[in-house]
């Protein structure tokens, strides 16, 4: 069965904390791998893509452990705007495939 | 910056009737997908969509469920038969050439 596992918290922090999130997933044949954020009853939003190399975007940096089928978040400085769900995704393999979903972990930013 | 639509925001149906969901993908997006997500559960999976032809479906998706691109612009998902367990969020995602999918706001089904 194909899964991506999360904790899901919640993680509580303090504004200006820095917190990290990790996923596993279990199907090796996995092509990309996304991080998006949900805010409460809303849509999924892309936050970034995860490359073999790490990748950084501002506060975000993102990476990636093919070897240990592992991907993890880390939000640097966090503001109260962070407070969402994290959902870790993974693409299945090549063309048309869906995207598999975490559970997400939640994180919430205290002033 | 151009986004998914989706319409209605919200829909009240009782058990067995049909009910139409509405999406309008990105204007240069060609590969289109259902989800849908259970309150307090993730999101699953449902059918992707390319060519005019479905790509790929979920054991979710069974032949209750049906998909079309009626006009060229409207990717619809219409389920036959509503059940209780169909009360979720429905979204739609769309993408271009590139792997990243974007969603639009969801519709949220509630079956009585």
């Amino acid at each position: 069965r194909k899964e991506v596992e999360q904790d899901p918290g919640p993680f509580n922090v303090p504004e200006g904390a820095t917190v990290a999130f990790n996923c596993t997933y279990s199907n090796s044949a996995s092509q990309s791998f996304f991080w998006y954020r949900q805010d409460c009853r809303k849509e999924p939003k892309l936050l970034m893509s995860v490359y073999s190399s790490g990748n950084e975007d501002g506060r975000f940096t993102a990476q990636l452990n093919r070897a240990s089928q592992y991907i993890s978040l880390l939000i640097r400085d966090s503001k109260l705007s962070d407070s969402a769900t994290y959902l870790c995704v993974v693409l299945g393999g090549p063309g048309n495939t869906p995207l598999v979903f975490g559970k997400g972990t939640r994180l919430s930013v205290i002033a | 910056e151009p986004e998914v639509t989706q319409t209605p925001s919200h829909q009240v149906t009782q058990m067995g009737q049909e009910v139409i969901l509405r999406c309008v993908p990105i204007s240069n997006h060609l590969y289109f997908y259902w989800y849908r997500q259970i309150l307090g559960q993730k999101v699953e999976f449902l059918v992707s969509f390319y060519n005019n032809e479905i790509s790929e479906k979920s054991e979710i998706f069974d032949d209750q469920f049906s998909v079309e691109r009626p006009d060229g612009s409207n990717f619809t998902l219409k389920i036959r038969s509503t059940k209780l367990e169909d009360s979720a969020m429905y979204f739609c995602a769309t993408r271009s050439g590139a792997y990243e999918q974007y969603f639009g706001p969801g519709t949220r089904l509630t079956v009585t």
